[in-house]
């Protein structure tokens, strides 16, 4: 969808460096999610935004920060990749009242 | 609490044939439902999704989902598959703005439609 882009599309990086993976939005919705997609799993949230620096974890949390400085853009940190941080990273952003969620294209991140 | 269950990982059809892919979910609070779609390489995209009302929603591409309260259910149909159908399929249940609107997902349900 044109109104939501995630950075970069892949990734490879090495265990133990850190990682930002960048959401960006033109349509000034307030919430904003990232998720991870992993076979066997479908997706799980790991945080979510609700404003601008009003952020919270989801239920996959533990090795990831996040941070939302302005509406349009929400960063999420992998602090020091680990191999099981091997994943498939959606964000998704909703207006709130049920609209449903516009996804982004995903970035495919591979820690070696 | 919140959770999604997807009884089927797999769904194998003929292109023609009718399908259903079944989907629980449970809730401690009112629910709000929808059923996502995901081509291969692709994000996901909002099939249909039931917040109130009628408990037969109708989405695109021809699909279908029937809420049931009793049963805790909320099954997708389509009459007539085509081969484009095949993908991968996600219910997800929500809490509505008093969980700021997180979704909770199943973890999937792979149709392929076969010729």
């Amino acid at each position: 969808d044109a109104g939501i882009t995630q950075s970069p599309r892949h990734k490879v990086t090495e265990t133990g460096t850190p990682v930002t993976l960048r959401c960006h939005q033109t349509e000034n919705h307030r919430y904003m999610y990232w998720y991870r997609q992993d076979p066997g799993h479908g997706l799980r949230l790991i945080h979510y935004s609700y404003g601008v620096k009003d952020t919270d974890k989801g239920e996959v949390s533990d090795g990831y920060s996040v941070s939302r400085s302005k509406t349009e853009d929400f960063l999420l940190t992998l602090e020091s990749a680990t191999s099981s941080q091997t994943s498939v990273y959606f964000c998704a952003i909703t207006t709130g009242a049920f609209g449903g969620y516009t996804f982004g294209s995903g970035t495919r991140l591979t820690v070696v | 609490a919140q959770s999604v269950t997807q009884l089927d990982s797999q769904v194998p059809v003929f292109e023609e044939a009718p399908v259903e892919l079944r989907c629980n979910y449970s809730s401690s609070v009112s629910v709000y439902l929808f059923w996502y779609v995901q081509y291969p390489n692709q994000g996901l995209q909002l099939l249909l999704k039931y917040l109130s009302g009628s408990t037969l929603v109708k989405g695109i591409n021809g699909f279908e989902a029937e809420f049931n309260k009793s049963q805790t259910s909320f099954h997708l149909r389509k009459p007539s598959v085509h081969i484009s159908d095949t993908a991968e399929y996600f219910c997800a249940v929500s809490g509505g703005g008093g969980s700021n609107y997180k979704l909770t997902f199943g973890k999937g349900t792979l149709l392929t439609v076969n010729p």
